[in-house]
C-alpha cells in the first residue's frame, strides 16, 4: 500500500525565512510525486511534478526536489500570500489514483 | 474553459437525506476522479473514470456512494441515507490519458450532515 508523509504538520516562518517542506514516501513502482498548495476552502491548486530521483522544479519562490524515498518543498525568502497547506501525493504504476500525505500548514508572518 | 466546476459549492442536509454532486471537468480531458477531504487531512480517493466507465473504486467506499458519467463528460457523486460521517468536502479532479499525469481539482462541494 502507498504511504505518504509530511512534516513538519505546521510551520511558522517569519517574512524572507528561507525553510524546506518534506515528503516521505513508499509506493510500489512510482509514476510521478505531485505538489499541491491549498488555501482554505479551495481545492487543491498544481505545482509541480516530479518523476525520477535528482529531478528538480522551480516556480518562483518554491523549488521541488526528489530522491527515492522523499521529496522537499523549499520555500525561499517567503512572502505572507505564500501562507497555505502545502500537499504532497504519489501516483503509482498500481492505480491511476493519487496517494495524499497530510499537508504542511504554511504560515508566513510579516 | 477555465477550469474544473463543481456545484454546489455548499450543501447542508439532514441526516437520512440523500445528496447529489456534480462536477464538470476540464473540457479536453477524459479522466474524471471524485476525492473526499475532512478537515486537517489530505484528499481520499473515493473513484476513478475513463471517459464513462467507471475504472477503480476504494475499498472504503459505503455502498450508499454512486457515481456515474454519462456520454464521458460531467459527472454526479450520490450519497444516499447520509451520516454525520459523511460531512467532508468532495472534490471532482480530472486529467488527460497523455503521458503527463497531473490532476486539477475543482473547488470542491462542502457537505454538511446534521
Amino acid at each position: 500500500e502507498d504511504q505518504v508523509t509530511q512534516s513538519p504538520e505546521a510551520l511558522r516562518l517569519q517574512e524572507g525565512e528561507s525553510s524546506s517542506l518534506n515528503c516521505s514516501y513508499t509506493v510500489s513502482g512510482l509514476r510521478g510525486l505531485f505538489w499541491y498548495r491549498q488555501d482554505p476552502g479551495k481545492g487543491p491548486e498544481f505545482l509541480f511534478t516530479l518523476y525520477s530521483a535528482g529531478e528538480e522544479k522551480e516556480k518562483e519562490r518554491l523549488k521541488a526536489t526528489l530522491t527515492k524515498k522523499e521529496s522537499f518543498l523549499h520555500i525561499t525568502a517567503p512572502k505572507p500570500e505564500d501562507s497555505a497547506t502545502y500537499l504532497c501525493a504519489v501516483l503509482s504504476y498500481a492505480g491511476n489514483m493519487l496517494t495524499f500525505g497530510g499537508g504542511t500548514r504554511l504560515m508566513v508572518k510579516p | 474553459d477555465t477550469g474544473v466546476s463543481q456545484n454546489p459549492r455548499h450543501k447542508i442536509t439532514k441526516r437520512g437525506q440523500n445528496v447529489t454532486f456534480r462536477c464538470d471537468p476540464i473540457s479536453e480531458h477524459n479522466r474524471l476522479y471524485w476525492y473526499r477531504q475532512t478537515l486537517g487531512q489530505g484528499p481520499e480517493f473515493l473513484t476513478y473514470f475513463q471517459n464513462e466507465a467507471q475504472l477503480e473504486k476504494s475499498r472504503l467506499l459505503s455502498d450508499r456512494f454512486s457515481a456515474e458519467r454519462p456520454k464521458g463528460s460531467f459527472s454526479t457523486l450520490e450519497i444516499q441515507r447520509t451520516e454525520q460521517g459523511d460531512s467532508a468536502m468532495y472534490l471532482c479532479a480530472s486529467s488527460s490519458s497523455g503521458e503527463y499525469y497531473e490532476q486539477y481539482f475543482g473547488p470542491g462541494t462542502r457537505l454538511t450532515v446534521t
